[in-house]
């Protein structure tokens, strides 16, 4: 199976910008989650998608928001960029059946906002 | 409030020494533990779960409910053991909504 992609690798976005991310689930996952990665405070919870519903959310502000298409991708948007918001951006893919599903990870993308 | 600690952000050890890293954590009712593990230029990647009670390159890990920890041991480190290592819990509470300690960098010094 291939794994969980994310697009694209690496962005550079300047303050007051916004960037959308992409996810790809691997084949059959049907949740996505988001984390924002940094090395000071680790992996933060930003979203879980299921089914195009979004299931559990982290506590982070409005200008994260996320969606997920019929086909199980999911994109993740930030507006109005802070100079916070440089982190690396993982999603994770599991089945979201009932239990506790393994999650499985992509690479990420690297968000640098200047 | 469901929560992970990981008390130590960096950890260093020699080479054939025992290694042990700290997970503690607070949860209302019985949570799944997980150790996932990010080793330099790779993807985060599930080490092991309590659940299963495997032993992973060598990695144990036992699930303390009384101390509500779950430590990760391996007898006798290796220099590829060197990477991030971060503890996770989720659960019914939580919605099986995984939360992540902040991570433990792991060095074995040759």
């Amino acid at each position: 199976k291939a794994g969980v992609t994310q697009t694209p690798r690496y962005l550079i976005k300047t303050r007051g910008q916004q960037v959308t991310l992409s996810c790809s689930p691997i084949s059959g996952h049907r949740s996505v989650s988001w984390y924002q990665q940094t090395p000071g405070q680790g992996l933060q919870f930003l979203f879980e998608y299921f089914s195009e519903t979004q299931r559990n959310k982290g506590n982070f502000p409005g200008r994260f928001s996320g969606r997920q298409f019929s086909n199980s991708r999911s994109e993740m948007n930030v507006s109005t960029l802070e100079l916070g918001d440089s982190a690396l951006y993982l999603c994770a893919s599991s089945s979201g059946l009932a239990g506790v599903s393994e999650q499985f990870f992509g690479p990420g993308t690297r968000l640098t906002v200047l | 409030a469901q929560r992970v600690t990981q008390p130590e952000k960096l950890l260093s050890v020699f080479k054939g020494a025992p290694v042990e890293l700290k997970c503690n954590y607070s949860y209302s009712g019985s949570p799944e533990l997980f150790w996932y593990v990010q080793y330099s230029r790779q993807r985060l990647q599930l080490l092991l779960r309590h659940i299963s009670r495997e032993s992973i390159k060598g990695f144990t890990a036992d699930l303390n409910k009384g101390e509500t920890s779950f430590h990760l041991k391996k007898p006798f480190a290796q220099e590829e053991d060197s990477a991030m290592y971060y503890c996770a819990l989720s659960g019914p509470n939580t919605g099986n909504q995984f939360y992540f300690g902040t991570g433990t960098s792991l060095t074995v010094i040759p």
